[in-house]
């Protein structure tokens, strides 16, 4: 199984851009990269997630190093709240789909 | 998307005593799983719901005390019997369409055993 290693926590300043790094140096070559977080007392919620390739939508950015052994979400305007913990995941493919085994995550606060 | 309903979404019980808990999911799903989060802990998989045969087991959790029932595409069972505090938890069902996808998950069962 590929484990992910984040910093237990970090702090951004409300409006600039939030990086969080993860670490996946055993990644294998068909195993995804994802991204979710978790705000207080709510289940998880999905934010990004890609294979190869740096990846953007409407809540993110997911850059990829070549190697793929790390990769960085960036909230690229933090606001108060994204304030949540988030959690770097390397999925493992059981009968064609991903099970994801989480790690302890990064508390990330954004302040004002 | 999908919309996943737990139920209950909170419990608080007798030790000794077994709670089920649900999950359904508004349409067919290729995979369920089921989560444990300790208080201040990350998400702990326990099993892989498999529709129409056994589920599949984390290493640490046993059928006899999870049982785990999955009868159809859209919805499984939890079962947490013979509980002691140390169960005290929130349970979380979610749910995977397929490979490169996203997963979904529900909002969660927050249990108390006294």
């Amino acid at each position: 199984d590929a484990k992910t290693t984040q910093p237990p926590s970090m702090d951004c300043a409300e409006g600039r851009a939030a990086n969080l790094p993860c670490n996946h140096s055993t990644i294998s070559g068909n195993e995804y990269v994802y991204w979710y977080r978790q705000i207080h007392s709510q289940g998880p919620q999905y934010i990004i997630h890609g294979l190869k390739n740096n990846e953007t939508n409407e809540m993110a950015s997911l850059i990829i190093t070549e190697d793929r052994k790390s990769s960085t979400l960036i909230l690229p305007h933090a606001t108060l709240r994204d304030t949540a913990v988030y959690y770097c995941i390397v999925s493992l493919r059981i009968q064609g789909a991903q099970k994801l085994v989480f790690g302890q995550g990064t508390r990330l606060t954004i302040n004002p | 998307s999908a919309v996943i309903s737990q139920k209950p979404s909170r419990d608080i019980c007798q030790r000794g005593t077994s709670l089920t808990i649900q999950c359904q999911v508004d349409s067919q799903v290729t995979m369920m799983f089921w989560y444990r989060q300790q208080p201040g802990q990350s998400l702990t998989l326990i099993a892989t719901a498999n529709q129409g045969s056994e589920a599949t087991y984390e290493s640490g959790f046993v059928i006899d005390k999870f049982p785990i029932s999955r009868p159809n595409l859209t919805f499984s069972t939890l079962t947490v019997s013979n509980m002691s505090p140390e169960d005290s938890s929130i349970y979380l069902c979610s749910v995977v369409w397929g490979l490169g996808t996203e997963a979904f998950f529900g909002q969660g069962t927050r249990l108390t055993v006294v």
